[in-house]
Parts: structure tokens; C-alpha cells; sequence
């Protein structure tokens, strides 16, 4: 059973652009949110993360959006860049995961076109 | 460099035969973590440290699987006699408590 979903595999936008990214959760013991970024043979890097208590945080160019009700976080890149083209994770943790233990989404390949 | 270092980061081994990753986490970490992670996946817990001690293994952590963080500081995974379905990228990550993991670039083991 998949606690964390992002369900597009890919989206392609055009430069300067917004990209918007997907996650569903299913756990609602989950408080704190994150996203982050991998290219090819490197491990994932850390982007923008998200406390249960907040529904909105900002960081130059992404911003995460959260809505608890309706267990869904978005993330939101504007102006989309080249070297934003990368596979981007959702992940999660709980008070009841040991240690802060993420959970992890698929991914979704963003493609972002010159 | 303060970041994760993992070592090696490819690995092509022999099925049946063992095989050990090192972790070195950023250095005031006292949370240390494994995930694995497959083609087209996203990382998958596999066992977590606080400082010296192992406080939570994955189910998908099976007998021939075994982690060490001896002193606190470095970490050692090593899979025993190993078969395809291990072959993966194997993560490290370390944190402070309550803030994001921070991830290493990952060891990527191919058994053949």
C-alpha cells in the first residue's frame, strides 16, 4: 500500500513557465512534508520542506503548497529553469515514523524545455 | 566537503558473494539512515540509526542484510550472499532531529 502517491510519472513545460507538482498521501499520522530533487546516478538533494502546522512555504523560485484536508501537497517552481529537468521526489515522516524516516512517492520526471 | 559520502559508489559483484557499503554522515548528524532505491522507484527505508544504536529495520531488511554505526559516526552496510533482486542504489542519509534528511550520492551495486 502506497502511503505517498505522485501520480504523473513526467510533465514537460516550456521555459519560464510554472511547474506544478503532485503528491497524495494516505496517512494522516504524517506532519512533515518534503521535497526533493534527483539527477541521474546522484542521490536525491534536498529542496523546500513543509510542517503540518503551515500551509504554505516559500523559497525563491519553489514554493510548497499543503492542504491537509484533502491530504495533498503541491510544488511549485516559477520561473521553470533547464536545470530544473530532473526527477522530483515527494516524501513524508510522522511522529510516528522512528526517527523522522521518510516515506517516499514514485517521482515525476519534469522536463523542462528551452 | 561537509556532505554525505558513501563509498563505493558502483559495485558489480557476483551472486553469493558479500558485499559492504560505508556511510560517513555530515559530521554533527546523530541520525543516520539506509534506503534503497530501484529503477523507476522512490527510496525505500531500510534501517536507521541514533548515534550508535539501531532503532527501527525495515521488513524489507532480510537476515542477509546487516548494518553497523560502531562509534556513532561512520555506518557499514554489508548484504551476505548476495542475489540479483539486491541489485539497486543503496542510500545513506543523515539529519539532526527534526530537520530534512541530507542524502549521500548512493552506492549503486550490480550483481551478476
Amino acid at each position: 500500500d502506497q502511503q505517498v502517491k505522485q501520480n504523473s510519472p513526467s510533465l514537460s513545460v516550456q521555459e519560464g513557465r510554472i511547474s506544478i507538482l503532485n503528491c497524495d498521501y494516505t496517512n494522516s499520522m504524517f506532519d512533515y512534508f518534503l521535497w526533493y530533487k534527483k539527477y541521474p546516478a546522484e542521490g536525491p538533494t534536498f529542496l523546500i520542506s513543509i510542517s503540518s502546522i503551515k500551509d504554505k512555504n516559500e523559497d525563491g523560485r519553489f514554493t510548497v503548497f499543503l492542504n491537509k484536508s484533502a491530504k495533498h501537497l503541491s510544488l511549485h517552481i516559477v520561473p521553470s529553469q533547464p536545470g530544473d529537468s530532473a526527477v522530483y521526489f515527494c516524501a513524508a515522516s510522522g511522529i510516528n515514523n522512528a526517527g523522522n524516516m521518510l516515506t517516499f512517492g514514485g517521482g515525476t520526471r519534469l522536463m523542462v524545455k528551452p | 566537503d561537509t556532505g554525505v559520502s558513501q563509498d563505493p559508489r558502483h559495485k558489480i559483484t557476483k551472486r553469493g558473494q558479500n558485499v559492504t557499503f560505508r556511510c560517513d554522515p555530515i559530521s554533527e548528524h546523530n541520525r543516520l539512515y539506509w534506503y534503497r532505491q530501484t529503477l523507476g522507484q522512490g527510496p525505500e527505508f531500510l534501517t536507521y540509526f541514533q548515534n550508535e544504536a539501531q532503532l527501527e529495520k525495515s521488513r524489507l531488511l532480510s537476515d542477509r542484510f546487516s548494518a553497523e554505526r560502531p562509534k556513532g559516526s561512520f555506518s557499514t552496510l554489508e548484504i551476505q550472499r548476495t542475489e540479483q533482486g539486491d541489485s539497486a542504489m543503496y542510500l545513506c542519509a543523515s539529519s539532526t532531529e527534526g530537520a530534512g534528511a541530507f542524502f549521500g550520492q548512493g552506492t549503486r551495486l550490480t550483481v551478476v
